[in-house]
C-alpha cells in the first residue's frame, strides 16, 4: 500500500486518559499535516511538519496536544488528559510539494 | 486567516444532470484552490485542484472555474452519476505562503446526493 497510513482506525478512551495515533506518510512526501474533523465540519488544521521541523501549529492545538516526527518518517500525534471535547476525527495528510495532498483515512477517537 | 465559506451545505440532483458548488474566500494573497470528496469512513480525495494563474481547469466530468477579482470558485460536475455521491468540500491556503504549504483552510462542506 503506498497511501497515507493511520493507526489505530478507531479509538475509545475515557476522559483524562492518554492517546496517542501514529501517521505513516506516503514515504517520498517530506511534508506531513495533522488535521482534526468533527460531525458536519470540514477538516481543521491542527500542524504541519517539513522533514522533521514542525513549522506551525494552530491555535486549536492546546498544550494538551503535541506532535512530533523524530526521523522525518513517521509522526505520532498524542493528546494528554482528554476531554469530550476531544472526540473526533483525527486525520493526517502528506505532501512532496505545494498543494496535492493525500490524506489517509484517519483515527475516529471518542472519549467516553 | 483565511475565511472560507462553501454553498450549498446540501444539493440533491437528478442523475445525469449537473451539479454545481461554489465557495469564497478572504485571503487575495491564496493562490492554490483544491476540492475534495470524502465518502463515509474515508479521508478526503483530492479530485481537481487549480492555481490563480489560470480561469478554468477540466478533468473528464470534472472542472474548476476561478475568479480572483471576486475571490470566489466552484466546482463543477457534469454527467452525474450515482457514484459522485459524497461530500465534497473546497480549501484554500491557510498563512502567509498562499500556496498551501503551510496547510489548507476547508470549507464546512456540501452533500451532494445523486437521485437516480
Amino acid at each position: 500500500d503506498t497511501g497515507v497510513s493511520q493507526d489505530p482506525r478507531h479509538k475509545i478512551t475515557k476522559r483524562g486518559q492518554n492517546v496517542t495515533f501514529r501517521c505513516d506518510p506516503i514515504s517520498e512526501h517530506n511534508r506531513l499535516y495533522w488535521y482534526r474533523q468533527t460531525l458536519g465540519q470540514g477538516p481543521e488544521f491542527l500542524t504541519y511538519f517539513q522533514n522533521e521541523a514542525q513549522l506551525e501549529k494552530s491555535r486549536l492545538l492546546s498544550d494538551r496536544f503535541s506532535a512530533e516526527r523524530p526521523k522525518g518518517s513517521f509522526s505520532t500525534l498524542e493528546i494528554q488528559r482528554t476531554e469530550q471535547g476531544d472526540s473526533a476525527m483525527y486525520l493526517c495528510a502528506s505532501s512532496l510539494a505545494v498543494g496535492g495532498y493525500t490524506f489517509g483515512s484517519g483515527t475516529r477517537l471518542t472519549v467516553v | 486567516g483565511e475565511n472560507v465559506e462553501q454553498h450549498p451545505s446540501t444539493l440533491s440532483v437528478q442523475e445525469g444532470d449537473s451539479a454545481v458548488i461554489k465557495c469564497t474566500y478572504s485571503d487575495s494573497a491564496s493562490n492554490y484552490f483544491p476540492w475534495y470528496k470524502q465518502e463515509l469512513g474515508k479521508g478526503p480525495q483530492l479530485i481537481i485542484d487549480i492555481r490563480s494563474n489560470v480561469g478554468e481547469k477540466k478533468d473528464q466530468r470534472i472542472a474548476v472555474t476561478l475568479n480572483k477579482t471576486a475571490k470566489h470558485f466552484s466546482l463543477h460536475i457534469t454527467e452525474t452519476q450515482p457514484e459522485d455521491s459524497a461530500v465534497y468540500f473546497c480549501a484554500a491556503p491557510v498563512g502567509n505562503s498562499g500556496g498551501g504549504a503551510d496547510g489548507l483552510t476547508f470549507g464546512k462542506g456540501t452533500h451532494l446526493i445523486i437521485q437516480p
